[in-house]
């Protein structure tokens, strides 16, 4: 069956600077690659979509990465704010059945003012 | 735009006591629905899905149940609920299509006391 893992249960970083949170899966490449944010108590929030054949996706501060060979995808947050702390999970939906998604169990990501 | 309503938002129950909780989506026709449950520290687990009126898929062999009585409308319920069906009941909806995202309520927290 198919394994998701997150790097980290959980990642602290200082403000301004960089954070990079990796999904690592084993077995089939999925077709898309979803990353979502959730706070504490709160349902998940979908940020960002990538295909198996993009390499890259942006959007505002947030940078997603796929590389099939390494069964791997990078999730970067740009000059970090306290306001970006909370868990985030990737999820993988392949093409058959229903658009069912695996989720990872997601890292926690703490902004340090 | 559309919107999930998922309610109640949290809710203790005894053991062996039934259990319903509803979900409602408004602002779209012919959703994929899904009801999932997150435990303490741990990714989402899908439950149930459903593509359309009256049909439902198991993800988990247990003893809850899935029923979608109207389009927009799904529903979880229990005839008798075990302690280990305590956790963060999280219902969601997805536009037909693998790419689709997900998008999530806020969640039911169940204690089973």
């Amino acid at each position: 069956s198919q394994k998701i893992e997150q790097n980290s249960e959980a990642l602290n970083i200082q403000e301004g600077k960089t954070a990079t949170l990796t999904c690592n899966y084993t077995n089939y490449s999925p077709a898309y690659l979803q990353w979502y944010r959730q706070d504490p108590g709160r349902g998940p929030v979908f940020l960002l979509l990538i295909r198996e054949n993009e390499k890259e996706k942006r959007k505002e501060r947030l940078k997603v990465t796929f590389d099939t060979t390494l069964k791997q995808s990078l999730f970067h947050i740009t000059a970090s704010q306290p306001a970006d702390s909370a868990t985030y999970l990737c999820a993988l939906a392949y093409q058959t059945g229903a658009n069912n998604l695996f989720f990872g169990t997601g890292t926690r990501l703490t902004v340090i003012p | 735009s559309q919107t999930i309503h998922q309610w109640p938002a949290t809710l203790v129950q005894p053991v062996g006591s039934p259990l319903s909780l509803e979900c409602t989506v408004e602002g779209t026709s012919n959703p994929n629905l899904y009801w999932y449950r997150q435990a303490a520290g741990r990714g989402l687990q899908l439950l149930f899905y459903s593509v359309g009126i009256g049909q439902i898929s198991s993800e988990v062999p247990q003893n809850l149940s899935a029923s979608r009585p109207q389009d927009r409308q799904f529903i979880l319920s229990s005839k008798k609920l075990l302690l280990s069906d305590s956790g963060f009941y999280l219902c969601a909806w997805s536009r037909q299509g693998a790419s689709q995202p997900q998008h999530f309520g806020d969640g039911t927290r169940l204690s089973i006391l």
